[in-house]
């Protein structure tokens, strides 16, 4: 049982958009602390993907885009493409924990 | 470009201890901005946070794990470690090492992770 819920599974066509969500408690994202989302394709390490709840690093595309409200955050990927397929991860910090917490994480597949 | 790779045994048995190394290039394990930190994933399973060191030496461990589990730094290698004790096949994992930044816990830069079994 993760301490961030996300869905198992999500999936869309090619073109389309979908989200993921990320829900917390009070001592992780409800506390304010910022929300990270890695992608991770078959067989390689996770990739930082969005930082700071909604920011993306160098290189990664714009269809990528993160928010945060409250204890939950979500990621969206617009104009979907084959390469997208893979496992999302959303992080964050737990003051109650004195570590970072992940997601169960979320696997996308592009129908 | 910052680079880290993990090292160490691919087969530990069952009651011993797990040792593995994270050696960090293009950035100083010595660096004020950064944790050092560990990740590990069962085959097939979702990622847990396992433990993190400061320059200073000041850890913190997931509480599952913190009565088995030590991450140390060698400031002359340029290397973290961690050290599991008292495995069992639910430890059996792939083990990444990861550059934590200080002010957000994000994990910026990953070690492309070994797979550690626990098995007689």
């Amino acid at each position: 049982q993760s301490v961030l819920t996300q869905p198992p599974s999500v999936s869309g066509a090619p073109g389309q958009r979908v989200t993921i969500s990320c829900t917390g408690g009070s001592s992780n994202i409800g506390a304010g602390y910022d929300v990270h989302w890695y992608q991770q394709l078959p067989r390689t390490a996770p990739k930082l993907l969005i930082f700071g709840n909604n920011n993306r690093p160098s290189g990664v595309p714009d269809r990528f885009s993160g928010s945060k409200s409250g204890t939950s955050a979500s990621l969206a990927i617009t104009g979907l493409q084959d390469e997208d397929e893979a496992d999302y991860y959303c992080q964050s910090y737990d003051s109650s924990l004195s570590g970072s917490v992940f997601g169960g994480g979320t696997k996308l597949t592009v129908l | 470009q910052v680079q880290l790779q993990e090292s160490g045994p691919g087969l530990v048995k069952p009651s011993q201890t797990l040792s593995l190394t994270c050696t960090v290039s293009h950035d100083s394990v010595d660096s004020r901005d950064y944790y050092w930190t560990w990740i590990r994933q069962p085959v097939g399973k979702g990622l847990e946070w396992v433990g993190r060191i400061f320059t200073t030496g000041t850890t913190n461990y997931t509480p599952s794990l913190r009565s088995r589990v030590t991450v140390s730094v060698d400031w002359s290698k340029n290397q973290f470690s961690l050290e599991l004790r008292s495995v069992t096949a639910a430890d059996t994992a792939i083990y990444f090492c990861a550059r934590e930044l200080i002010i957000t816990s994000r994990l910026d830069y990953w070690g492309p992770g070994i797979l550690v079994t626990v098995s007689s």
